[in-house]
């Protein structure tokens, strides 16, 4: 157990829908980070936000969004849904914000879109 | 590219050989790399990194090698077990990019008894 925990863990919802995924992180952890993993796009970095501050944004749609709360918890938007966002959505924490801070995953939301 | 779908190219072992998977990375200006594991119905595991000024690194029953003049990493894993069963990605960043790493397809390694 990698101490990230995301909710749900599966979700199915239908096209044009909006859906919410919870990321909270490892205690003490500051950063957490959000990423896309579908079979023709591999694993895909969305966005990071370290300490409520987004510090870098990576291939997250328009139509997606994220947040960090004061207690350091996280929510990914997802709006407008396609079939194509059908993917595992991951979260992860580390303790700095830096590359070469390890960042631990939790086990993952898998959104099916229909 | 894939990543944990059902077309990932794959690497089969036998338990105890030494496996050794390969990455292509993309960007010359990367410095900085990461191999993580991902088992089934779980979420990427750091394994071993390395920097750019580096071309070796050794952790426990794993190395990974750098050649930046061909830009391909490789991950070596000793004496194989059972548990090594996964799907194994290459990362690739730079600094000033904080965790924006860019993934590898990944391979899927399979050890046999």
């Amino acid at each position: 157990d990698s101490g990230v925990t995301q909710t749900p863990k599966h979700l199915i919802t239908a096209t044009g829908q909006r859906v919410t995924l919870r990321c909270s992180p490892r205690s003490g952890d500051l950063s957490v980070y959000w990423y896309q993993q579908s079979l023709d796009q591999g694993l895909q970095f969305l966005i990071q936000y370290y300490n409520g501050e987004e510090r870098a944004k990576g291939n997250i749609l328009e139509r997606f969004s994220a947040q960090q709360f004061p207690d350091l918890h996280s929510e990914l938007n997802l709006s407008s849904l396609e079939l194509g966002d059908s993917a595992l959505y991951f979260c992860a924490s580390s303790v700095g914000g830096g590359m070469n801070t390890e960042a631990f995953f939790g086990q993952g939301t898998r959104l099916t879109v229909v | 590219g894939e990543s944990v779908g059902l077309h990932l190219p794959t690497l089969s072992v036998q338990e105890g050989d030494n496996s050794i998977i390969n990455c292509a990375y993309s960007n010359s200006a990367s410095d900085y790399f990461i191999w993580y594991k991902q088992e089934s119905g779980k979420g990427p595991q750091f394994i071993i990194d390395i920097r750019s000024n580096m071309d070796k690194r050794q952790g426990q029953r794993v190395t990974v090698l750098l050649n930046k003049t061909v830009k391909h990493l490789s991950l070596q894993i000793a004496a194989t077990q059972p548990g090594d069963s996964a799907v194994y990605f290459c990362a690739e960043n730079r600094e000033g990019y904080g965790q924006n790493f860019v993934f590898g397809p990944g391979t899927r390694l399979s050890v046999l008894p």
